[in-house]
């Protein structure tokens, strides 16, 4: 039982290239997220998924997008990397429904430099 | 902005000591209240939460305060060990936001030995 699990680990990328960061979770999770960690900032909510084939916007949403490819795993793709998208990258899952959905697991982190 | 505002940003305790850290916030439509904690390299991971129909939660060394009239809450580490040395997150849900946590800044806490 691995959890959240994240690819890849660290990633350095040039100004407008693209990548996409992989999620996927094995605790049979309804909802999905994808968090930004930046110093003195917290995290900042990117997208949220509530469940399978739903996706929408949280706090920090420009210059990302995301899938849903099924119910265990969720993507964060940047079509245009930016040196403001420097930064750890967590994925995080939860149950659904009153509060199973408080507890989110998160998984280890994608750091990612864009130079 | 941030809605969730946490001091201080750094604490440096000595082994035994009591850890404190303080979040505040606005809006009083949050009615739940976790703190992750975060050690170097990994995801965080929660440690504690509350909701607001209580004003304390304790759990072994760890105890929320909750202070709903004055919208704030802090968490409290006693007989801090070097263990537990991480970044500690405090966090608020709407009710109604189905999932999504407004996170504060974090607090990185040293415990020497």
């Amino acid at each position: 039982n691995a959890g959240v699990t994240q690819t890849p680990k660290f990633q350095v990328l040039k100004t407008g290239q693209s990548m996409t960061l992989q999620c996927a979770q094995d605790m049979n999770h309804n909802s999905m997220y994808w968090y930004r960690q930046d110093p003195g900032m917290g995290l900042r909510l990117i997208y949220y998924s509530a469940s399978e084939g739903t996706t929408d916007k949280g706090e920090v949403p420009n210059g990302y997008n995301v899938s849903r490819l099924n119910k265990r795993e969720f993507s964060l793709r940047l079509e245009s990397a930016a040196p403001s998208q420097t930064s750890v990258y967590f994925c995080a899952s939860s149950g659904t429904g009153g509060r199973r959905t408080d507890t989110q697991y998160f998984g280890p982190g994608t750091r990612l430099t864009v130079l | 902005q941030q809605q969730v505002k946490q001091s201080p940003q750094s604490l440096i305790v000595q082994k035994g000591g009591i850890s404190i850290i303080n979040c505040a916030y606005e809006n009083t439509a949050f009615d739940y209240f976790p703190w992750y904690q975060q050690f170097p390299g990994k995801g965080p991971a929660l440690l504690i939460a509350i909701r607001p129909d209580v004003s304390e939660k304790k759990e072994g060394r760890f105890t929320i305060s909750f202070n709903k009239s004055a919208k704030q809450f802090s968490l409290h580490i006693m007989d801090s060990q070097p263990g537990d040395s991480a970044t500690y997150f405090c966090a608020a849900r709407v009710g109604d936001s189905w999932g999504k946590l407004q996170f504060g800044a974090g607090t990185q806490v040293v415990v020497t030995p």
